[in-house]
């Protein structure tokens, strides 16, 4: 099972919205519903911030969506923060290799 | 409130073995999927291992037939038996619990050397 493809990095100012892309393929992406982002600042544990492409959990900021138009998945983030800059990772489920991570994109908050 | 704890990594020389564990309390680990997932440095994310609530369990590609993925029921605890070691598995190995099949919980990492 391949990784998913991100862009390494991207970049925006405060208060700014930037997306990150998530392509995979018809068989994870593309078949599921399930793709899944997450945050992680330097020396932490990822942090879930969305699931099932567009559901986000008790907590997490509605400043961050998520989408999907066929194989590939995107992650919105509107009134970009300083504390936003950090590395973000999507992933999906994929049947019988059960999940598949992208390669991340590192956020930087100018 | 749920937290995971991982333990057993160290440095270990190529060929080796070591045992990964992650105790969890604030919830079942028999009743979730749960998961291993690790991160070479500077590296990504990748994921390693799941064992269902029912008992089946998977692995990628990079790990199959070298790594074991079990629980102990009793201590509420999750493992990851790793033989055959190799520099390439030097990572900060995560657990994280499953839920609407994405990783909601995670533990705070355990780091694995592979060297000589």
């Amino acid at each position: 099972q391949s990784a998913l493809t991100q862009p390494a990095s991207v970049s925006g100012s405060p208060g700014q919205s930037i997306t990150i892309s998530c392509t995979g393929t018809s068989s994870d992406v593309g078949s599921y519903n399930l793709v899944s982002w997450y945050q992680q600042h330097p020396g932490k544990a990822p942090k879930l911030m969305i699931y099932e492409v567009s559901k986000r959990p008790s907590g997490v900021s509605n400043r961050f969506s998520g989408s999907k138009s066929g194989n590939t998945a995107s992650l919105t983030i509107s009134g970009l923060q300083a504390e936003d800059e950090a590395d973000y990772y999507c992933c999906s489920y994929a049947g019988s290799s059960p999940w598949v991570f992208g390669g991340g994109t590192k956020l930087t908050v100018l | 409130e749920v937290q995971l704890v991982e333990s057993g990594g160290g440095l270990i020389q190529p060929g080796g073995s070591l045992r990964l564990s992650c105790a969890a309390s604030g919830f079942t680990v028999s009743s979730n999927y749960m998961s291993w997932v690790r991160q070479a440095p500077g590296k990504g994310l990748e994921w390693v291992s799941v064992i269902y609530s029912g008992g089946s369990t998977y692995y990628a590609d990079s790990v199959k037939g070298r790594f074991t993925i079990s629980r102990d029921n009793s201590k509420n605890t999750l493992y990851l038996q790793m033989n055959s070691l190799r520099a390439e598995d030097t990572a900060v190995y995560y657990c994280a619990s499953i839920r609407n099949y994405a990783f909601d919980y995670w533990g705070q990492g355990t780091l694995v050397t592979v060297s000589s």
